[in-house]
This record gives structure tokens, C-alpha cells and sequence, in this order.
């Protein structure tokens, strides 16, 4: 669904520095979801936010990662000392509630590390 | 927790057959099987999704059918076309209610 905003779109980053994905949902959507793609592959869940929460984070690196949703601004996936593993393209969806209902993916980062 | 199969991983079909990609899903409380299409560096894009409660469902050229029991759904494209050509991928959410397992994906090549 358009509605759903992500930046930057692409992102390349030297191995060992940070990088940060932005993703803004669909107007009136308290539910963020993040998942990532590695090259040739499909999409693995990472982590489940609502306003100010961490709800499921099962997918998520223990280590190196981090996400937010804070009350007010887009969602925040920290990814600090990338390493060239973490090249992948990062999708956020959003949906207005939690069970069953349909996800909007945003138009994904490419994060690209050198 | 919820694993998804999809089959097959490649999928190659002449213009205007039908073409039909499977999938099965391991967590019997799972109730909801939505099925994205993803063009080359693109977003996925949800093209049908089907509940527990209903056993098929059908948008002009494109129907998902859902087996409770057996643990399966399937997406059917009629009169295929090469503008269908993507990568599909089928999900299911589980009980938990909240985010998406995804299959391995199809990639579809429809031949003029």
C-alpha cells in the first residue's frame, strides 16, 4: 500500500558503522511490523511494535539490533556495526489492529554494506 | 511456532495457461493466508488473502483455496499473462495473532 513510507530507500554503509531505517505507516495505523530479505530470498519477521511498545521482538538479533515506535515520529530500526551480512532489503508493514488483519508493506531500504 | 512450504520454487507456464503454486502450514490455529506478489525490487504487494472460515475465495483471474484440515492453501492464476510474472509468496499468521510467516516464494515466468 503506498500509504506506508519508508527512507532512505537505499543505504550504504561501511562495514562496523550504524545504520537507520525509517518507516512511517499508514495514517491512523498503530501496528508496525518489520521484516528483512536477503538477496534471493524471502521475508523473515524481525520485530512487532505498537505506539511506545515492543509487543514481539522473536526475530530480531539478539545483538546489534534495536527498533522503536515512539508516540510520535515513524518507526526506527537501529542496526549499529553492520557487518556485510546485514545486507538485505528492510520492509516495514503496518495494519490498524493487531489479529488478522491485513499488513501494507512500505517500499523497503536496501541497505547495502561495504 | 508457524512454518510455511511453498511449492514449487519455480514456476514456467505459457501465456494464458493456468497457473497453480501450493502451500502448507504447520500451526492448526492459524487463520488467516494472505498471498503477495513481489515484481524486482519492489514492495510485496498483497494480491488475495483468505480466512479460516472460508474455504475459497476469488478475484477475476485470481482464486486461493483453503484445506482446514489438511494444513494447505493453494493460489490458482487463470489466463495467465506476462504482466504476471513476479515472485509469489505465500503466509499465514498463526495464533499469536500478529506477524506474518512467509513461504519460500514461487518465482512465475509467464512465456508469450
Amino acid at each position: 500500500n503506498a500509504g506506508v513510507m519508508q527512507n532512505p530507500r537505499h543505504l550504504v554503509r561501511r562495514r562496523g558503522q550504524e545504520a537507520r531505517l525509517r518507516c512511517s505507516p499508514v495514517k491512523g495505523h498503530s501496528h508496525v511490523y518489520w521484516y528483512r530479505q536477503l538477496p534471493e530470498e524471502g521475508l523473515k519477521f524481525m520485530v512487532y511494535l505498537q505506539k511506545e511498545n515492543i509487543i514481539d521482538e522473536s526475530g530480531m538479533p539478539k545483538e546489534r539490533f534495536s527498533a522503536e515506535f515512539p508516540k510520535e515520529g515513524p518507526s526506527i530500526l537501529r542496526i549499529q556495526q553492520v557487518v556485510r551480512g546485514d545486507s538485505a532489503a528492510y520492509f516495514c508493514a503496518s495494519s490498524p489492529r493487531q489479529t488478522t488483519d491485513t499488513q501494507y508493506f512500505g517500499p523497503g531500504t536496501r541497505l547495502t554494506v561495504l | 511456532g508457524e512454518n510455511v512450504e511453498q511449492h514449487p520454487s519455480t514456476l514456467s507456464v505459457q501465456e494464458g495457461d493456468s497457473a497453480v503454486i501450493k502451500c502448507t502450514y504447520s500451526d492448526s490455529a492459524s487463520n488467516y493466508f494472505p498471498w503477495y506478489k513481489q515484481e524486482l525490487g519492489k514492495r510485496p504487494q498483497l494480491i488475495i488473502d483468505i480466512r479460516s472460515n472460508v474455504g475459497e475465495k476469488k478475484d477475476q483471474r485470481i482464486a486461493v483455496t483453503l484445506n482446514k484440515t489438511a494444513k494447505h492453501f493453494s493460489l490458482h492464476i487463470t489466463e495467465t499473462q506476462p504482466e504476471d510474472s513476479a515472485v509469489y509468496f505465500c503466509a499465514a499468521i498463526g495464533a499469536a495473532g500478529n506477524k506474518l510467516t512467509f513461504g519460500g516464494g514461487t518465482r512465475v515466468l509467464v512465456k508469450p
